[in-house]
Parts: C-alpha cells; structure tokens; sequence
C-alpha cells in the first residue's frame, strides 16, 4: 500500500524553531512536496524536494532523504499567521499522495 | 488572473440527487485534478486529467465522473449523491509535468466547494 506519516499536532511558541517530520512509503516515488493550508482555505504550495537534501525558501526549509523515505519541514521565526495544517504529499506516477496533515498550534 | 475558480461555494443535495461541481483555471494549464478533503484528512484524488480529452481515476473515482472537452473546464459530476460523498472538494491545476513523469510542479487549487448530503 501506500502511505505518508506525519505527527498530527505539533505546538509551538511564536518566534521559535519547528520541524514537522514525513515517513513514506509509495509504489512510485519522484519527490516531495509540502504545502500549508489555513483554517477553511484552499492548499497552498510551499516547497518541493526532488533530490537529497535542504531546500530554502525564507523562512522555510525542507529536507529530503530518499534512502530513509523521509523528510521534514522546518520553520523558522515562528509567526501566529504560521498557525495552519501543513501536508507533505508523495509525486508518485502523475499524481500527488497526501499525508493527513499536521496541525501547527503557535502559541504567544 | 483569476487562476482557479469553482462554483458553488456550498451546496446541500438530497440522498440520490445530481450535481455537477464546476471549475475552471485561466493559466493555460494542462493538467487537472479534483481531490476531496473529509475533516481532519489529507487530499484524496477522485479523477484527473492531463490534457482536453483524456482524463483518467484517481485513487477514489466510484460515484463521480469527469469530463475535459476544453483546457479550462474540467467539471465532476455526482451521481446518486450519498452521505458518504459529504465533503470539501477542490480543483486544482498545474503546468505539464516532465516525460519522467515527475509531477513536481505546484499545484494551484481553487478555493473548494462544501456539500453535504443529507
């Protein structure tokens, strides 16, 4: 079967580090993706990971280790609009497979 | 741009009604997909398409079916409606992906339709 794990909650205090973690295991495997979806809205895109190692993008980085079947998350300079559902999601033959998503609680 | 659109926002269906879930992207997009998303859970695909004409299933197309007779439009259709159909559906969009099959780019998702039925 297929299947992507990831912690339901994470809780964290504004203006700290978080990493959210991604086990997975697809028939077919072309990459990571991870995207952020606020309370009642749609799902944004917010990083790709293609091949080992750490991705960039301002305050959030993503890492990938195919050997492992894992990546994570990371979040920086943590900000109450960072308060969302965060989903890493398998490119696996021409289709996306989604964990169930990890709740961010940010506290003050 | 208006990028991906869907219509409506909410809708109630009666057990055994029809409808049909509309979206429409304006990025000259090739590929399509409709998930649906039940609380607390991550996207599951009902159906695809790569291109007007083709589409194919996804991982949970039983009670729905598609059509892509243009880039833009790519509607789903419910048939027969149930409760286990109650849920949020979104479309969603992307460029084309790679000959390798790599489907790494981001996809672009409307703002989803909330239906129950009842």
């Amino acid at each position: 079967g297929q299947s992507l794990e990831q912690p339901s909650e994470v809780t964290a205090v504004e203006g700290a580090i978080v990493q959210i973690n991604c086990t997975y295991q697809t028939s077919g495997f072309y990459g990571l993706s991870w995207y952020q979806q606020h309370d009642g809205g749609a799902p944004t895109f917010l990083s790709y990971n293609g091949l080992d190692g750490l991705e960039e993008t301002g305050r959030f980085s993503s890492f990938l280790s195919r050997s492992d079947s894992y990546g994570y998350l990371l979040l920086q300079e943590l900000q109450m609009k960072d308060s969302a559902s965060y989903f890493c999601a398998v490119n696996s033959n021409y289709q996306l497979i989604w964990g169930a998503g990890t709740k961010l609680i940010i506290k003050p | 741009n208006a990028g991906v659109t869907q219509t409506p926002k909410f809708r109630i269906l009666k057990i055994g009604q029809s409808m049909t879930l509309q979206c429409t992207q304006d990025m000259n997009h090739n590929y399509m997909y409709w998930y649906r998303q039940d609380p607390g859970m991550g996207l599951k695909l009902i159906y695809y398409s790569v291109g007007a004409g083709i589409t194919d299933k996804g991982e949970v197309p039983n009670g729905y079916n598609v059509s892509r007779s243009t880039t833009e439009d790519f509607p789903l259709r419910l048939e027969l409606a149930a409760p286990s159909q109650t849920s949020v559906y979104f479309c969603a969009s992307s460029y084309s992906i790679t000959s390798t099959g790599d489907a790494y780019n981001e996809q672009f998702f409307g703002p989803g339709t909330r239906l129950t039925v009842l």
